[in-house]
């Protein structure tokens, strides 16, 4: 089974308007982190936002926020306020610790995001 | 100060070839990845060190495939011989764990490698 799932490939949104990405995860950890990353079109990957699995409150940063429904195991991305800068691949990753005091990454298939002027 | 740092950028070779990879992570972080990314199957982990130790190779494509951290400053992925379905962004990525709140991981511009 897969421990991320992004059910939308692409998305379209217009300028200005808000946007929601979804991403379902699977684990039975108890303790574990939900990322989102930005790729853009020139290839790297940038750190969006973070939420804990322990943190009360749905994580901000900025135009973005995330909608942690915990007992649905969904942490979807929230744009607002789109702006033409945010066309780009957007992935969804869950970290969990490993049983060697590290953990590790794992990552969605990603949505294509285009934001229309 | 420097983010992950990956060489080659562009890699252009031809099927059978030694293929070598580098990646100088962010300094102080103890957690090095190797991620690949294709249009087929996404960013997959292939293999992740602490503290220079691998500790999951189990994504490792095949033999072909090997990595090697021999200090805290460097690590090589390489795939040897080298073949078409190889094609692909290679990541590299450090963190530093136990880290701050995120403990999110900082990737390098990574490596797009094309076998003909």
């Amino acid at each position: 089974a897969q421990k991320i799932t992004q059910t939308q490939p692409g998305m379209f949104v217009q300028e200005k308007e808000a946007v929601t990405l979804d991403c379902t995860y699977d684990t039975s950890d108890p303790s574990y982190g939900l990322f989102w990353y930005k790729q853009p079109s020139s290839g790297e990957m940038i750190f969006l936002i973070y939420q804990g699995s322990y943190d009360q409150q749905n994580a901000t940063e900025g135009r973005y926020s995330l909608n942690f429904q915990k007992a649905r195991k969904s942490a979807n991305l929230v744009i607002s306020a789109s702006q033409l800068g945010d066309s780009a691949m957007y992935f969804c990753a869950m970290r969990e610790l490993t049983g060697a005091g590290s953990y590790q990454l794992t990552f969605g298939k990603g949505t294509k995001l285009s934001v229309i002027p | 100060d420097a983010g992950v740092i990956q060489s080659p950028r562009h890699e252009v070779t031809e099927m059978g070839q030694e293929v070598t990879l580098r990646c100088k992570p962010i300094s102080g972080h103890n957690s090095l990845f190797w991620y690949r990314q294709t249009m087929m199957r996404g960013l997959e982990l292939l293999i992740y060190f602490n503290n220079n130790v691998p500790i999951d190779d189990s994504g490792m494509p095949e033999d072909r495939f090997s990595a090697k951290m021999p200090n805290a400053s460097f690590s090589t992925l390489k795939i040897q011989p080298s073949e078409p379905r190889d094609s692909a962004v290679y990541f590299c990525a450090s963190s530093l764990v136990p880290g701050g709140p995120t403990g999110e991981l900082f990737f390098g511009e990574g490596s797009r490698l094309t076998v003909l």
